[in-house]
């Protein structure tokens, strides 16, 4: 079975933009949950989706939005983007919220 | 002040030797996550736990939820097992709180 993929995996912007990132949970995985890592950082938790609603919220700006689709994919989109959010955006899915998550490999933003 | 401390932030040891990385966290939690980071960013999930102690091949991860500490545990290191590891709390609001992560080096 394919473990969880995102697109792109690589992206550059210039600030300002608005960028939408992918992800593809693995076969059967209800919830996917999306995570900000900055370079040298531990990753932050920006948002978990289950059965298309959110369930759990981090703390960043409304720039950061993302939806679940019926085929249990999500997108993340970010406006408005600064230098700031040039991270590795992680995607991870689970059976449901409670269960154990599978990473995807990320995607590595850079915002210029 | 983080949600969740891990310890030690970097860790060297020599093949063989028995290692241990520290998690504290100050959130009332519904579970606790251990994750391995290898360079270049890969997550790989090691134990989801919410109470007593897990073992999988050389890895060992245990909790005292009185004591809000977890400790991962690695038994007869290896230098396959160089990477960060990361601790992550999620709260009973659903929400996850990571620690910074230990990088380790393990040395043959």
């Amino acid at each position: 079975d394919a473990g969880v993929t995102q697109s792109p995996t690589h992206l550059i912007k210039t600030r300002g933009q608005h960028v939408t990132l992918r992800c593809s949970p693995i076969s059967g995985h209800k919830s996917v949950s999306w995570y900000q890592q900055v370079l040298g950082q531990g990753p932050q938790f920006i948002f978990q989706y289950y059965e298309k609603e959110e369930r759990g919220r981090g703390n960043f700006p409304d720039r950061f939005s993302a939806r679940q689709f019926p085929n249990y994919s999500s997108e993340l989109n970010v406006n408005a983007l600064l230098l700031g959010d040039s991270a590795l955006y992680l995607c991870a899915s689970s059976l449901d919220y409670y269960n154990e998550q599978f990473f995807g490999p990320g995607t590595r933003l850079t915002v210029l | 002040k983080n949600e969740v401390e891990q310890s030690p932030q970097n860790l060297t040891a020599q093949e063989g030797e028995f290692i241990t990385i520290n998690c504290s966290y100050s959130v009332g939690i519904s579970a606790l996550h251990w994750l391995q980071q290898h360079p270049g960013g890969g997550i790989v999930s090691l134990f989801m736990l919410s109470s007593g102690k897990k073992k999988h091949g050389r890895l060992i991860a245990t909790i005292n939820i009185q004591e809000k500490h977890s400790s991962l545990h690695i038994t007869a290191s290896h230098p396959r097992d160089s990477a960060v590891y990361i601790c992550a709390a999620v709260n009973t609001g659903n929400q996850f709180y990571f620690g910074t992560g230990t990088s380790l080096t393990v040395i043959p």
